[in-house]
């Protein structure tokens, strides 16, 4: 295992239509977050999982996002009727939970970069 | 959201200079991170401070965290062109969000 990996790497798509997103964590982590990077701005957080459940989500997102993590391991990240907002980098991060709810370090993919014409 | 403010937001500096990045926010937090970004990859994780006043060097790179754990600084002694990237500090609230400042953009000339 070399790392989170995440696919696409790149997607352009037109406004109005859908598009989902893979990530692939480290194995052993149970931990997997959802972020969203746009140029010259740090991640801003969309969406959390520990093992297959979504623990949290922001409030920014709208309801055109879900994301799943159907088994625990791999997660997806849909966007509906996109939109030229939506254009971003959406990075995907895995880590390992530790005792005391501790933050733990964060290992990112590469990154699926969006763009919306 | 707690927010994080980070700054300068853009630096430009020469080789062998130093200098201070500040990420600073009005919330209280159990545990800050700091994390580089370069251009086409996710952030890599440099530390994380913990402890009120705490003080961790790695290398070049000295990172603090302040008394009441409301803010944290990043000095870089001798910049190398090596340390070009986007420096992120990241904290947790009270829910499982690792939330992410805007950042400071560094780039060192040779």
């Amino acid at each position: 295992d070399t790392g989170v990996s995440q696919d696409p790497r790149h997607k352009i798509t037109k406004r109005g239509q859908n598009v989902t997103f893979r990530c692939d964590p480290i194995s052993e982590h149970n931990r997997l977050y959802w972020y969203r990077q746009t140029l010259g701005q740090g991640p801003e957080f969309l969406t959390y999982f520990q093992n297959e459940a979504q623990l949290e989500k922001s409030r920014l997102l709208s309801d055109r996002f879900s994301a799943e993590r159907p088994k625990g391991s791999f997660s997806t990240l849909e966007i509906q009727r996109t939109e030229q907002g939506d254009s971003a980098m959406y990075l995907c991060a895995s880590s390992l939970g530790s005792a005391g709810g501790s933050i733990g370090e964060l290992f990112f993919g590469e990154g699926s970069r969006l763009t919306v014409l | 959201t707690q927010l994080l403010e980070q700054s300068p937001q853009f630096l430009s500096i020469q080789e062998g200079e130093n200098l201070t990045v500040y990420c600073n926010s009005s919330s209280v937090f159990s545990s800050l991170q700091w994390y580089r970004q370069e251009p086409g990859e996710g952030p890599v994780l440099l530390v994380t401070v913990v402890t009120g006043g705490e003080v961790k060097k790695l290398k070049r790179l000295t990172f603090q965290f302040g008394d009441a754990r409301k803010d944290s600084s990043l000095h870089i002694t001798a910049a190398q062109p090596g340390d070009t990237g986007l420096y992120l500090c990241a904290g947790r609230g009270s829910g499982y969000a690792l939330n992410f400042g805007k950042g400071t953009s560094l780039l060192v000339t040779p």
